[in-house]
């Protein structure tokens, strides 16, 4: 069991628009920053969104993050084929000292 | 350009030895912190640990390690060649999986990880 929760899959049509979130405790989400990265089949993750709610630059404007206490979501907005991947949201937890991984979701586009 | 590149794959037996690196260019080796993942088949990543080459540790490296990884793993680091080490003493068969390094972006607990290594697949099977 990951210590953040995410939802194992999500799916949703192209040009609409997914949440996923990520689920953690007041020893990471509550008090870190909070990180997402994308994986596409067989690739290397990728920063997709960082502290939050910061987009990195060459990272499209569709993606945006947000943050309220012990939770964070992941919002992609006018979906593509091309974003069909494995997302992974990401914290540091002052409890482990170390990075806590959430599960992973799957991003399937209709 | 900032790079990672990895060692290539490597196929070994139960309870023999391995090292895999992971070469850092493109930028200052020893004020970026250097952290593993591992990502078994077909499941998520995980965080293994990570080591801070600063100058500020002349002779050896600071490092730390996930729980469930401590003790099971060695983390290192060659500063002269900025390139980090994953080692292991005795493989399982458990061990099989794809191994990331990263970058991470400043060095604070905090910081996220920037860039990644294109990943070694190790295989351990009698």
């Amino acid at each position: 069991q990951s210590v953040l929760t995410q939802p194992p899959s999500v799916s949703e049509a192209p040009r609409q628009r997914v949440t996923i979130s990520c689920s953690g405790s007041s020893s990471n989400i509550g008090k870190n920053a909070v990180h997402w990265y994308q994986q596409l089949p067989g690739k290397a993750p990728k920063l997709l969104i960082y502290y939050d709610d910061l987009v990195p630059s060459g990272v499209s404007d569709r993606f945006s993050g947000s943050k309220s206490g012990t939770s964070a979501s992941l919002a992609i907005s006018g979906l593509q084929s091309e974003d069909e991947a494995d997302y992974y949201c990401a914290a540091w937890d002052d409890s482990l000292n170390g990075v806590v991984f959430g599960g992973g979701t799957k991003l399937t586009v209709l | 350009e900032v790079q990672l590149v990895q060692s290539g794959a490597e196929v070994k037996k139960p309870e023999e030895s391995l090292r895999i690196s992971c070469k850092g260019s493109g930028y200052s080796f020893t004020n970026y912190w250097i952290s593993w993942v591992r990502q078994m088949p077909g499941k998520g990543l995980e965080w293994m640990g990570k080591i801070d080459p600063s100058d500020s540790y002349p002779s050896d490296s600071y490092t730390n390690y996930s729980p469930s990884f401590q003790g099971h793993v060695t983390i290192s680091a060659d500063k002269a060649i900025s390139t980090a080490y994953l080692q292991w003493s005795s493989l399982k068969a458990s061990d099989t999986a794809m191994y990331f390094c990263a970058r991470h972006l400043r060095v604070e607990d905090t910081a996220p990880i920037d860039y990644w290594g294109q990943g070694t697949l190790v295989t351990v099977s009698s």
